[in-house]
């Protein structure tokens, strides 16, 4: 199973911008990277994904290396209900696997 | 309607007691996944029943028993469970595409006795 790597856990301040990195060195070239993120006492919840080039939603933009050995979510301006565990992971095939995810802490 | 509804949402039973968690979608998705959560760490992926046939068995012990009646229902028979089964289980669903995004149910919070 490909495998990523998040750091534990990011600070930040409301209203600014919050960038969480990933890296993702075995990542094969059909793989697709998911985000997902979980609110305290809720299901994960779907953030974004992308394969290749840089995609922009109304919750937050993927920002993808060239060589797709990591990527960044990045929340442009965070709120207080946009902390939560969030998770950098692959898809294979029916298969969502979880790592240990980042722990991000807004700050009012 | 893009919601995953699951009950009860907490149960709690004797390690004797036979128990059911239910999950239901109606949003027309034929994957349908089952897992697993402890406090403090990700998810881990129990089952995935694609077209009401199971798919996927992560090595769950036999005291754990899905089933998928119909497209819409998905459901957790539990029987003979251990104090450390006790956890948060969280039901899936998603269209049959691979890449298209998982929708996630608030989760049945079980504590085992």
């Amino acid at each position: 199973d490909a495998k990523t790597t998040q750091p534990n856990s990011m600070e930040s301040n409301e209203e600014e911008p919050v960038h969480l990195p990933c890296n993702h060195s075995t990542i094969s070239g059909t793989d697709y990277i998911h985000w997902y993120r979980q609110l305290p006492s809720q299901g994960p919840e779907y953030v974004i994904h992308g394969l290749t080039s840089n995609v922009n939603n109304r919750m937050a933009s993927l920002a993808i290396a060239e060589d797709r050995k990591s990527s960044t979510l990045i929340l442009h301006r965070a709120t207080l209900r946009d902390a939560a565990v969030y998770y950098c992971l692959f898809q294979d095939d029916y298969k969502l696997s979880f790592g240990a995810g980042t722990t991000v802490t807004v700050r009012a | 309607d893009t919601e995953v509804t699951q009950t009860p949402k907490h149960l709690v039973m004797g390690m004797t007691n036979k128990k059911s968690l239910k999950c239901e979608q109606h949003m027309g998705h034929r994957a349908m996944y089952w897992y697993k959560q402890k406090a403090k760490k990700p998810p881990e992926l129990m089952f995935v029943y694609s077209y009401e046939k199971l798919s996927i068995n992560e090595s769950v012990p036999s005291r754990f028993s899905p089933e998928c009646p119909n497209s819409s229902l998905l459901n957790l028979h539990l029987h003979a469970l251990q104090p450390e089964d006790s956890a948060l289980y969280l039901c899936a669903s998603r269209r049959d595409s691979p890449y298209n995004e998982q929708f996630f149910g608030p989760g049945t919070r079980l504590t085992v006795l």
